[in-house]
């Protein structure tokens, strides 16, 4: 039980593009969800936190309008990366949680290189 | 606020060798805490959790024991084989500062199991 599915596992496209990875729970309700980013060996860096149905809590230093994130179902959460650089190339993870003192399960990540 | 701090690596080992990895933390109140582990190229998967003092939690012939006197959660297998090669991460999450229990990791510690 508890598996979080994400996807792509990889994407590869041009300076200026917008990506979308998405983050889903599927086999329980995640009424939350949370976004990382993991430089090459280094730890997970939080991005942000959502709720179903509120709008994400974003970690300080954490540019809102570069990702957008939404999460509208109990089992789905998205990551837009939009107009994306090269300096945004890096592996994002999703997790998904139930309730608040239950762990955290996560994605198998998305490399994103931005050419 | 919450911190975690585990021992850096990189370690390496021969196959059927004893592996302790130390890690400490500093939380108020009564955090839980996780053993993750990440394997090349994916996401984390929750190895072990123990959510009071004088927990064990066990997994794959992983154990880690809780104690809070020492503030520590050390992971810890007898027999180490090359498939447990990985990078694992030490972690606690608490509710302190209405953090909404979000995870606080430790930098991560590479395994290498040499056969």
């Amino acid at each position: 039980g508890a598996v979080v599915s994400q996807h792509p596992s990889r994407v590869i496209c041009k300076s200026g593009t917008s990506v979308k990875i998405e983050c889903r729970s599927l086999d329980f309700q995640a009424t939350t969800m949370f976004w990382y980013r993991q430089f090459p060996k280094k730890s997970l860096m939080l991005m942000a936190t959502s709720n179903e149905g509120s709008k994400a809590t974003y970690e300080q230093g954490v540019e809102k309008d570069k990702f957008l994130i939404n999460h509208a179902s109990l089992t789905l959460s998205t990551l837009t990366v939009t107009s994306a650089h090269p300096e945004d190339s890096s592996f994002y993870i999703c997790s998904a949680r139930g309730q608040s003192n239950q762990p955290q399960h996560f994605g198998d990540g998305t490399r994103l290189s931005i050419l | 606020g919450d911190s975690v701090t585990q021992m850096e690596g990189p370690v390496t080992l021969s196959e059927e060798a004893f592996l302790t990895i130390n890690c400490t933390y500093t939380a108020t109140g009564y955090p839980s805490l996780f053993w993750y582990v990440q394997y090349p190229g994916e996401g984390l998967q929750l190895l072990l959790k123990a959510t009071k003092a004088d927990d064990k939690g066990s997994n794959k012939g992983f154990e880690a024991t809780y104690r809070k006197e020492t503030t520590s959660f050390h992971l810890e297998k007898g027999s180490v084989q090359v498939s447990d090669s990985a990078v694992y991460f030490c972690a606690l999450s608490s509710n302190s500062g209405g953090s909404n229990y979000k995870l606080t990791f430790g930098k991560g510690t590479l395994l290498t199991v040499n056969p």
